[in-house]
C-alpha cells in the first residue's frame, strides 16, 4: 500500500527559484493538507483542501500556493523561494470526520540558500 | 483558539524506566485526541487516539486517557525500550472540520 507519497525527499534551492513539492495519495481521502515542521515549533498548517477544486489557507500560507484538481494529488508550489522556507514539509490526508487519523508522507527536506 | 501544549524536551531515560509526556489542550467543542510518533528520517505515524472523554487509547505498551475535566491527554509507558527513541507529538482534531493542531513535539532518547 503506497498511502501518501511525497517527492522529492530532499531539495536544495537558491533564493528566488521556484519549485513544486508533489503529494499523492491512493486512499481516496477527501482531505489533504500541507504542514511545515521547524525545530521547537511542531507542525504548522500551510494549506489544506477538503476536496477536489477546494483549497483554503492554514496558519502559515504566505509564499505558498496549492491546487487540487484531482482527489489524489495536492501539489505545493513555492513561487520565489526564501531562506525562511527552509524546513521539512509533510503532506497528510484523511477521510471526512474528526475521529479519523491523518496519514502522513515521508516528508521533503527543503533547504533554500 | 484551539491549541495543544505538550511537555518540553528533550527527555532522556534509561531502558525500562517509566515514561510520562504531558499534553494539555484548548478546544471549542469536543475534539478527538491523538499521539503521533516520528522516528528519525520518517513521517508521522499514529500511535494511539481517543475520541471522547474517559476513552483510553493504547498501542505498543503506550497509553493515554482523554481527561475532559483537566483537558489533558498524557502519554505513558511503563517500561521504555531503546526502540522507543523518537519524537512524540500530541494533536487534536475538531469535529467541525478536519484540521489537526499539533504540539511542538517531545524528543525521547532511551539509553541502554
Amino acid at each position: 500500500n503506497a498511502g501518501v507519497t511525497q517527492t522529492p525527499k530532499f531539495q536544495v534551492l537558491k533564493t528566488g527559484q521556484s519549485m513544486t513539492l508533489q503529494c499523492a495519495q491512493d486512499m481516496n481521502h477527501e482531505y489533504m493538507s500541507w504542514y511545515r515542521q521547524d525545530p521547537g515549533m511542531g507542525l504548522r498548517l500551510i494549506h489544506y483542501s477538503v476536496g477536489a477544486g477546494i483549497t483554503d489557507q492554514g496558519e502559515v500560507p504566505n509564499g505558498y500556493n496549492v491546487s487540487r484538481s484531482t482527489t489524489e494529488d495536492f501539489p505545493l508550489r513555492l513561487l520565489s523561494a526564501a531562506p525562511s522556507q527552509t524546513s521539512v514539509y509533510f503532506c497528510a490526508s484523511s477521510t471526512r470526520g474528526a475521529v479519523t487519523e491523518a496519514f502522513f508522507g515521508q516528508g521533503t527536506r527543503l533547504t533554500v540558500v | 483558539g484551539d491549541s495543544v501544549t505538550q511537555m518540553e524536551g528533550p527527555v532522556t531515560l534509561s531502558e525500562e524506566a517509566f515514561l510520562t509526556i504531558n499534553c494539555t489542550y484548548t478546544a471549542t467543542g469536543y475534539p478527538s485526541l491523538f499521539w503521533y510518533v516520528q522516528y528519525p528520517g520518517e513521517g508521522l505515524q499514529l500511535l494511539l487516539k481517543a475520541t471522547k472523554a474517559d476513552d483510553k487509547g493504547s498501542n505498543k505498551g503506550f497509553e493515554a486517557t482523554y481527561r475532559k475535566e483537566t483537558t489533558s491527554f498524557h502519554l505513558e509507558k511503563g517500561s521504555v525500550q531503546v526502540s522507543d527513541s523518537a519524537v512524540y507529538f500530541c494533536a487534536l482534531s475538531l469535529r467541525t472540520g478536519n484540521q489537526f493542531y499539533f504540539g511542538t513535539g517531545t524528543s525521547l532518547t532511551v539509553i541502554p
